[in-house]
């Protein structure tokens, strides 16, 4: 079957930095998203990895290892702001998007 | 960017009555489209894919004849959900992908039911 494990909810202070991580299992491999949704939202795009390795994005890095079934989101410098879900979301064969039910970050001052 | 707009917002309605939820695509074209349905501190669940001028492809244990897809054209796809209960109250999401397979989705702002 295709199933995503990521923490539940995760706790982290302003400035610091905070790393999510996701591991899945999908029928197919298409590459892998991150969003972030805040409360009561859709989720908004946040990377993209298809390759293995580190992708920077501003504070937000992402990195994949295809063959572990292995992803983790990395947030810098956190914001107050910052508190969402984060949703690891692996493309299957199909091109469908296979959700989880993400890792609520709370940030505290 | 690449911008989805969902309408409405919110909406209450009475348990028998009909919902319309549209969801457009604002500077591209989607032949695809996709809805979505989450329910408070769960993930989302792919309910159906909208195809343009085609049938929609239903999730299994999705209704078809309660959540009614139409894709009329390459903007606009719309879901009614059709005599509802309070059970199908839940925020419903409508994405689409402006270009290839494997770009992002975008996301329209949600629509939350409340079904009295």
């Amino acid at each position: 079957g295709q199933n995503i494990d990521q923490p539940t909810e995760m706790t982290a202070t302003e400035g610091a930095i905070v790393q999510i991580n996701c591991t899945y299992q999908t029928s197919g491999f298409n590459g892998l998203f991150w969003y972030q949704q805040h409360a009561g939202e859709a989720p908004t795009f946040l990377s993209y990895n298809v390759l293995d390795g580190l992708e920077e994005k501003g504070r937000f890095s992402s990195f994949l290892s295809r063959s572990k079934g292995y992803s983790y989101l990395l947030l810098k410098e956190l914001q107050m702001k910052d508190s969402a879900s984060y949703l690891c979301a692996p493309m299957d064969s199909n091109y469908q998007l296979i959700w989880g039910a993400g890792t609520k970050l709370i940030i505290k001052p | 960017g690449a911008v989805v707009s969902q309408h409405p917002s919110r909406v209450i309605c009475k348990s028998g009555t009909s919902v319309k939820i549209e969801c457009r695509s604002l500077d591209f074209q989607a032949t695809t489209m996709f809805w979505y349905r989450q329910f408070p501190k769960k993930s989302l669940m792919l309910m159906a894919t909208s195809n343009e001028g085609s049938k929609a492809t239903y999730e299994q244990g999705v209704e078809k004849d309660k959540f009614l897809i139409n894709h009329a054209s390459l903007t606009l796809s719309t879901l009614t959900v059709t005599s509802a209960h309070p059970e199908d109250s839940s925020f419903y999401i409508c994405s689409a992908n402006p270009g290839q397979e494997n770009s992002p989705l975008h996301f329209g702002n949600g629509t939350r039911l409340t079904v009295t």
